[in-house]
């Protein structure tokens, strides 16, 4: 079946160092991706998102980067700092503009050391 | 504060009973959306409401049910339940209905089914 999933469960950085979240996807006909935080006990956060005509968007400390040939996204963060720790989710959806197929992967709890 | 409150906060019952969990929305906000995290699930979209009626529908049991009253506040009820209902719900709410419109979540209710 179709699915979205992270890479890693896990990422433990540095303090300063970037970070890289990645996620795969399998539903080629995913249009519009979204980024979230969640930190422990809070509901999830928007962070960034993302439509397939597009493979680049910038925020502020955060990149988002879309490979459609390979079915990949990625969340990097530069200059990770000790509040970035979380859990971070991707979701896909069919079109921007409707709910109905919103899939989250798994999550990735990252972990920043001092 | 992401400004979409949820009640109650925590929440013990039996299997086979029926509770209602509440949101209120950001001020402003027309669209209203339910979500289930569980441990062995991740995040699941439940069901949308935009302006008091029902405009997405996701992984949501016939057992559930939702509505938006007219002060948008929105209900999700769950009925029979059963342990595996045991999870967070999260609220969140988005000033339009298009679903690429950011979401904020709320701080998220925890069903205990016992």
């Amino acid at each position: 079946g179709e699915s979205v999933g992270l890479h890693l469960p896990t990422l433990s950085v540095q303090e300063g160092d970037n970070s890289i979240i990645n996620c795969a996807y399998s539903n080629s006909a995913s249009d519009y991706f979204i980024w979230y935080k969640q930190e422990s006990g809070k509901g999830p956060q928007f962070i960034i998102d993302i439509r397939s005509n597009m493979d680049k968007r910038q925020g502020q400390r955060v990149t988002v980067l879309l490979n459609k040939t390979v079915k990949h996204l990625s969340l990097q963060i530069a200059a990770t700092q000790p509040g970035d720790s979380a859990v971070y989710f991707c979701a896909e959806m069919g079109s921007r503009s409707n709910n109905n197929d919103m899939r989250f992967g798994a999550g990735t709890r990252l972990t920043v050391k001092p | 504060d992401s400004g979409v409150t949820q009640t109650p906060k925590h929440l013990i019952t039996a299997t086979g009973q029926r509770v209602t969990l509440r949101c209120s929305p950001r001020s402003g906000d027309l669209s209203v959306y339910w979500y289930q995290q569980s441990l062995d699930q991740g995040l699941q979209f439940l069901i949308q409401y935009y302006n008091g009626e029902e405009r997405a529908k996701g992984n949501i049991l016939e057992r559930f049910s939702a509505q938006q009253f007219p002060d948008l506040h929105s209900e999700l009820n769950l009925s029979s339940l059963e342990l595996g209902d045991s999870a967070l719900y999260f609220c969140a709410s988005s000033p339009r209905g298009g679903a690429g419109n950011e979401q904020f979540f709320g701080p998220g209710t925890r069903l205990t089914v016992l």
